[in-house]
């Protein structure tokens, strides 16, 4: 079992929509939340922190975590073809020398 | 957020040869650089965590004698991917670690396509 999971995709939404992204993790030691967006052929940027449990909201993103579930998503309100990436979730622990355990990204397309 | 710059951007090289590929911190000092290796519609895998002034530290299953690291300022790491094999064929991106965040904060640079012929 992967220790984070995350569906591939491809994910294909109209604009306008709102988007649903989700991570599933393993390891209850994971205390901080990420979300990247990577373009094409491009490093990933990162678009949201979080490191408790509960929403975070910045634009027209928010992140959340869920804990207990071992669960995080991100949504993405008012979708636009500039939105059409990969998004990868990632999470660390404080103490974990910072390195990152990803998802696998779900690739995501926004139609006109 | 910090700037990170990777050259080249793509190169492409015969089996046997070898690549290096630089990662540059524009815009302040990195402690710690990671290296990641990315194949197509797959997640990020960190290879090694490398640290200026000292040997870098690899993952479980990276050929350190193959993927030599050296981190020799506080704004520049090289990876050289040593007699490269198109199994070696992947895109390979490097992060900076942001001195000072409260958290694990990365800061990726855009990345280094690799094709062995």
């Amino acid at each position: 079992q992967k220790e984070v999971e995350q569906d591939p995709g491809p994910l294909s939404v109209p604009e306008g929509a709102i988007v649903s992204l989700n991570c599933t993790y393993s390891n209850s030691a994971f205390q901080y939340f990420m979300w990247y967006r990577q373009y094409s052929r491009k490093g990933p940027e990162l678009l949201m922190y979080t490191y408790s449990s509960g929403n975070k909201e910045d634009g027209r993103f928010t992140a959340q975590v869920d804990k207990s579930s071992k669960y995080i998503s991100l949504f993405i309100r008012d979708s636009q073809p500039s939105d059409s990436a990969t998004y990868l979730c990632a999470m660390t622990f404080r103490g974990g020398g910072n390195k990152l355990t990803f998802g696998t990204g779900t690739q995501l397309k926004v139609e006109l | 957020g910090a700037v990170v710059s990777q050259h080249p951007s793509w190169v492409i090289c015969k089996s046997g040869t070898s690549v290096k590929i630089e990662c540059r911190s524009l815009d302040f000092q990195a402690t710690t650089m990671f290296w990641y290796r990315q194949f197509p519609k797959q997640s990020l895998m960190l290879m090694a965590t490398s640290n200026e002034g000292s040997k870098a530290t690899y993952e479980q299953g990276v050929e350190k004698d193959k993927f030599l690291i050296n981190h020799a300022s506080l704004t520049l790491s090289t990876l050289t991917v040593t007699s490269a094999h198109p199994e070696d064929s992947s895109f390979y991106i490097c992060s900076v670690d942001l001195l000072g965040s409260s958290y694990n904060e990365q800061f990726f640079g855009p990345g280094t396509r690799l094709t062995v012929l």
